[in-house]
């Protein structure tokens, strides 16, 4: 079956560092998606890249997109201490009759040290 | 509206107890999605409902029965849990039936105990 790989599982930074989170996938996606999860919170939508090569910034973050469509990363600069909790990557794949499969990475959770 | 709300927050509940967890959501989407999210885990989805129809069961035990009786509402039935069953449980909603196109909008989750 599909797998999403993310790497690395924990990353701890001072406050002011630069952070980056990779996804890897085993089959071409259909898109990809990432999500942010606070401590004691829920995943929140962040950002989807569908095409090859797609680069999107939100603010301090830059989503990229690989050309081959198998892999993704997520950059922060200037790490904040609102930046903690844990990002997932989240590839869709097409499973055949108009539908998607949705497969989360393990995710990586970011710890800032003030 | 932009929110999927789950009621109750939290719920303690004993292996021979009926329970149901609430999810509702407002922004007209037709596609909702239970998950389960075991601590320091990615979400796992158990089921997807696209309107209203059960499009995906992901070979969840029968203890779990989820029921959805109008776009706007999804529950999850449970039934002679075991304590592994304890988690947190994510109920998510998208605007096309895939979340294709504007991904998932999650609730905050039933954080759930089997005693």
């Amino acid at each position: 079956g599909q797998q999403v790989m993310q790497i690395p599982q924990y990353q701890h930074v001072q406050e002011g560092e630069d952070f980056t989170t990779y996804c890897n996938s085993s089959t071409t996606l259909s898109n990809i998606q990432w999500y942010k999860q606070r401590p004691g919170g829920h995943p929140v939508f962040l950002i989807q890249l569908v095409k090859s090569g797609e680069v999107k910034k939100q603010k301090r973050l830059t989503f990229q997109f690989g050309e081959a469509k198998k892999n993704s990363s997520l950059h922060i600069t200037a790490t904040q201490t609102t930046d903690v909790g844990t990002y997932f990557c989240a590839g869709s794949v097409s499973s055949g009759a108009g539908s998607y499969q949705l497969t989360f990475g393990k995710g990586t959770k970011l710890s800032v040290i003030p | 509206d932009t929110e999927v709300t789950q009621t109750p927050k939290h719920l303690v509940m004993g292996m021979t107890n009926k329970k149901s967890l609430k999810c509702e959501q407002h922004m007209g989407h037709r596609a909702m999605y239970w998950y389960k999210q075991k601590a320091k885990k990615p979400p796992e989805l158990m089921f997807v409902y696209s309107y209203e129809k059960l499009s995906i069961n992901e070979s969840v035990p029968s203890r779990f029965s989820p029921e959805c009786p109008n776009s706007s509402l999804l529950n999850l039935h449970l039934h002679a849990l075991q304590p592994e069953d304890s988690a947190l449980y994510l109920c998510a909603s998208s605007q096309d039936r895939w979340g294709q196109e504007y991904g998932y909008t999650f609730g905050s989750g039933t954080r759930l105990t089997v005693v």
